[in-house]
């Protein structure tokens, strides 16, 4: 079992949908939580970061952690072709100061 | 503020050569700083972790004498790929993590990366 996973995609929206992407992970340890996006060619950036369980807004990105059922997912809301990237999900197992990243799950908003 | 300046961009080189990339936190101080390789189609891999004044932590299956890291200052790393063969050509891409901050709150800040092509 992979430590975080996510669905590859593509997840297709049409813009001004709610594109929702989710991601599991292993190690019931973790404490840390992340979302970066990443354009093809480029590094990742970051957009959230969530350590408690329940929602934490920005804009129009929405983390939310659920610790007993080991799985954090990130909601966009009115969807854009600009957010057309792959999502990747990271944790911090454990505690470590070390990030696992999952696969990552490539969005596609249509115009 | 958080921007870290990876450099260079894009290298290509001959096979047997050593290529360095550089990783500088220019608006924060970074204890530790992260190596990480990434295939086309794969996610980010963490090669190493970088700290101020030691020798970095490897992850399993990494050679430590062919990706030599330094971390001589809180704001500088770098990694030199030595003998550099083709099966090395990834995009290598680096992060850092401002000092001060308590483990819990893990977040790091990456740089733009660098496409390393060997011939």
């Amino acid at each position: 079992q992979k430590e975080v996973e996510q669905n590859s995609g593509p997840l297709s929206v049409p813009e001004g949908a709610i594109a929702s992407l989710n991601c599991t992970y292993s190690d019931r340890g973790s404490q840390s939580f992340f979302w970066y996006r990443q354009y093809s060619g480029k590094s990742p950036e970051l957009i959230m970061s969530i350590y408690s369980n329940g929602d934490k807004e920005d804009g129009r990105f929405t983390a939310q952690l659920n610790k007993a059922s080991q799985y954090v997912s990130l909601l966009i809301r009115d969807s854009q072709p600009s957010d057309s990237a792959t999502y990747l999900c990271a944790v911090d197992p454990g505690n470590t100061g070390k990030l696992i990243f999952g696969q990552g799950t490539t969005l596609q908003v249509k115009p | 503020g958080a921007v870290v300046s990876q450099h260079p961009s894009w290298v290509i080189c001959k096979s047997g050569t050593s290529v360095k990339i550089e990783c500088r936190s220019l608006d924060f101080q970074a204890t530790t700083m992260f190596w990480y390789r990434q295939f086309p189609k794969q996610s980010l891999m963490l090669m190493a972790t970088s700290n101020e004044g030691s020798k970095a932590t490897y992850e399993q299956g990494v050679e430590k004498d062919k990706f030599l890291i330094n971390h001589a200052s809180l704001t500088l790393s770098t990694l030199t790929v030595t003998s550099a063969h083709p099966e090395d050509s990834s995009f290598y891409i680096c992060s850092a993590r401002p000092g001060g901050l308590p483990l819990a709150k893990n977040i790091q800040y990456f740089g733009a990366g660098t496409r390393l092509s060997v011939l």
